[in-house]
């Protein structure tokens, strides 16, 4: 069974970068048909998809995050990783990794999630 | 951007009861709609997607409805597992998510 597992710093300064890396176990990033995600929450406020990454390369963003975010899969760490530039407080936020079915675009297995802080 | 409207934000039902969720989109997203189970301490869980579909080991009493701009999430017989926040999604238009829906114990 494919499980995700969120790991990072849970404070983070405002102006550096969040770095979070999503570990894949029961099943591989190279399978065809997946994108794997980044999903948030700021607190009491709703999900925001972040962006997706496909392994062999393709990717998209949320617009609003697009300038500063970056998605990459490590295959051979069997991994996922986002990293998101000049934080400010308004991205405090439960964040999430999540499998996208690439034929329907529902996300089908998450991370429990992991809280980030951005404050100084 | 699609915004989703979820009512109402808080349902107080019993076990045993009927719970009817309601997920109302800004435009039509035809039934590209999805269904995820929130608990505390967890990740969503996928319930149903294309508005109707159950995903793999969802129980029947969870079914869902409608198409366009209105939809439904209906939980027969309210299990104690069941009582979690629910959230919809739409698929048609990028990917957004409704503000969600706690399902308490009355």
């Amino acid at each position: 069974q494919l499980q995700l597992q969120e790991s990072g710093p849970g404070l983070v300064k405002p102006s550096e970068t969040l770095s979070l890396t999503c570990t894949v176990s029961g099943g591989s990033v190279s399978r065809g048909s997946y994108y794997w995600t980044w999903i948030r929450q700021p607190p009491g406020k709703r999900l925001e998809w972040i962006g997706y990454k496909y392994y062999s390369g393709a990717s998209n963003y949320n617009s609003y995050l697009k300038s500063r975010v970056t998605i990459s899969v490590d295959t051979s760490e069997n991994q996922f990783s986002l990293k998101l530039t000049s934080v400010t407080a308004a991205d405090t936020a439960v964040y999430y990794c999540a499998r996208m079915r690439g034929y329907d675009w529902y996300f089908d297995v998450w991370g429990r999630g992991t809280p980030v802080t951005v404050s100084s | 951007e699609i915004v989703l409207t979820q009512s109402p934000a808080t349902l107080s039902l019993s076990p045993g009861e009927r719970a009817t969720l309601s997920c109302r989109a800004s435009q039509n997203v035809n039934t590209y709609l999805a269904w995820y189970q929130q608990k505390p301490g967890q990740g969503p869980r996928l319930l149903i997607y294309d508005a109707s579909t159950r995903a793999t080991g969802v129980p029947a009493r969870f079914s869902g409805s409608g198409s366009g701009t209105d939809f439904t999430l209906t939980i027969n017989s309210l299990e104690p597992e069941d009582f979690a926040v629910y959230y919809c999604q739409q698929r048609s238009d990028w990917l957004t998510f409704g503000g969600g829906t706690k399902v308490e114990i009355k």
